[in-house]
């Protein structure tokens, strides 16, 4: 089976410029995360979705951040403005049968100059 | 609130010797807990899980861990190590019941093996 998709792999942006990711998570996934990891850290959750309804979006900075996945399918996550501390990867998960395993995605590595 | 603490950051090691990566999670609530390996330019994959029943679980390529509760531990053990395992090795908490599903994530241990 297809894994999860993300693009793109790489964006370089300068400060107070708007970047948005997207993700395509494996069919029949109804949940999905998006996760970002600071270089030295471990992932951090942003925001969960299940199916196209926001499950836990406390750790999501709404002032710049924002995310939806219409259709409860594709999910697209913007950062606007971008500030120089979101320079990390982020990733998408999806899951069939949550807690259960959580596939990941290749991630994409946001440089903010 | 839940938390992880990877008590080592690196951990160097020559090809065949044992390996113990040290896991302690934090949580007032049942958890089920995780074990990912990130390889060199590569996702976060599933190495291993404890959902529930035997507190030992393994994964196919020699690791293993085992669910301590007592000790609120889940270190990930493997008794000889190839330079293929060479990775950073994450573990990760998460309950069932709450706001969400998420998983809590250490700050990870890279694994370094050496011939």
């Amino acid at each position: 089976e297809a894994g999860v998709a993300q693009s793109p792999r790489y964006k370089i942006i300068e400060k107070r410029q708007s970047v948005a990711f997207w993700c395509n998570p494996i069919s029949g996934h109804a949940t999905l995360y998006w996760y970002q990891q600071i270089l030295g850290q471990g992932p951090k959750l942003l925001i969960q979705f299940q199916n196209n309804g926001v499950v836990d979006d406390s750790q999501l900075p709404k002032d710049r951040f924002s995310a939806e996945r219409l259709k409860g399918v594709d999910s697209t996550l913007k950062i606007q403005p971008a500030k120089l501390e979101d320079s990390a990867v982020y990733l998408c998960a999806s899951s069939f049968d949550p807690p259960d395993e959580q596939y990941f995605g290749p991630g994409t590595r946001l440089t903010v100059t | 609130a839940q938390s992880v603490t990877q008590l080592d950051s690196q951990v160097p090691v020559f090809e065949e010797a044992p390996v113990e990566l040290r896991c302690n999670y934090s949580s007032s609530v049942s958890v089920y807990l995780f074990w990912y390996v990130q390889y060199p330019n590569q996702g976060l994959q599933l190495l291993l899980k404890y959902l529930s029943g035997s507190t030992l679980v393994e994964s196919i390529n020699g690791f293993e861990a085992e669910f301590n509760k007592s000790q609120t531990s889940f270190h990930l053990r493997k008794p000889s190590v190839h330079i293929s395992d060479t990775a950073e090795y994450f573990c990760a908490v998460t309950s069932f019941g709450q706001a969400g599903t998420a998983l809590i994530f250490g700050k990870g241990t890279t694994l370094s093996v050496s011939s």
